[in-house]
């Protein structure tokens, strides 16, 4: 029972342009939502997160949206460098019950210079 | 770099068999948790330790065993190994007990192969 879930296995955009990834979710429970970045080689790293209580988070050139009433949030990279290459998962807590971490399968972003 | 040590990096070892992953989280965090991660599939969630106790548990099974010890590394043991355990294991740590209040550090993995 997949209760995270990024559709898109892999996704390629040009340098300089917006890069959107996307994650749906299925538990009502959860209540905050995060993205990690993972390079090869490497574990995840934290990126950036939103509340259920908002419907937009930004830090610099990453912005992430939640829609709650369509279970779905969507991280957006503008514009877009070679750095940000990488594998990104989304993941899901709740406040509720048993805290943990659901992750997503991730999206491989290839950034083409 | 994340502060979060594990070893060994690769492991490969033959169906049947026992193996012990090891996790030192950063310096001043006393929660750890293990996570699997199979091809491609995202993060599972296995267990969870804090100061030294069991606090949460995921769908890990009863051939894995963990424990954290008064240093606060924690191990994570594999035994009867088989085949569809082959997979990437993280080891994260975090300052406070609850996933939901504190942020997770992971470290770079280890990549485990049963044959």
């Amino acid at each position: 029972d997949q209760q995270v879930k990024q559709n898109s296995p892999s996704l390629s955009v040009q340098e300089g342009r917006i890069s959107i990834l996307n994650c749906d979710y299925t538990n009502s429970m959860f209540d905050y939502f995060l993205w990690y970045k993972k390079y090869p080689a490497e574990g995840p790293t934290f990126l950036i997160s939103i509340s259920s209580i908002k419907d937009k988070n930004e830090d610099g050139r990453f912005t992430v949206f939640l829609n709650k009433s369509a279970k779905h949030l969507s991280l957006h990279i503008v514009p877009s460098q070679p750095g940000d290459s990488a594998v990104y998962f989304c993941a899901a807590d709740s406040n509720f019950g048993n805290e943990k971490l659901t992750f997503g399968t991730g999206t491989r972003l290839t950034i083409i210079p | 770099d994340s502060g979060v040590t594990q070893t060994p990096k690769h492991l490969i070892t033959a169906t049947g068999q026992r193996v012990t992953l090891r996790c030192s989280p950063r310096s001043g965090d006393l929660s750890v948790y293990w996570y699997q991660q199979s091809l491609d599939q995202g993060l599972q969630f296995l267990i969870q330790y804090y100061n030294g106790e069991e606090r949460a548990k995921g769908n890990i099974l009863e051939r894995f065993s963990a424990q954290q010890f008064p240093d606060l590394h924690s191990e994570l043991n594999l035994s009867s190994l088989e085949l569809g355990d082959s997979a990437l294991y993280f080891c994260a740590s975090s300052y406070g007990p609850s996933s939901y209040s504190y942020e997770q550090y992971f470290g770079p993995g280890t990549r485990l192969t049963v044959t």
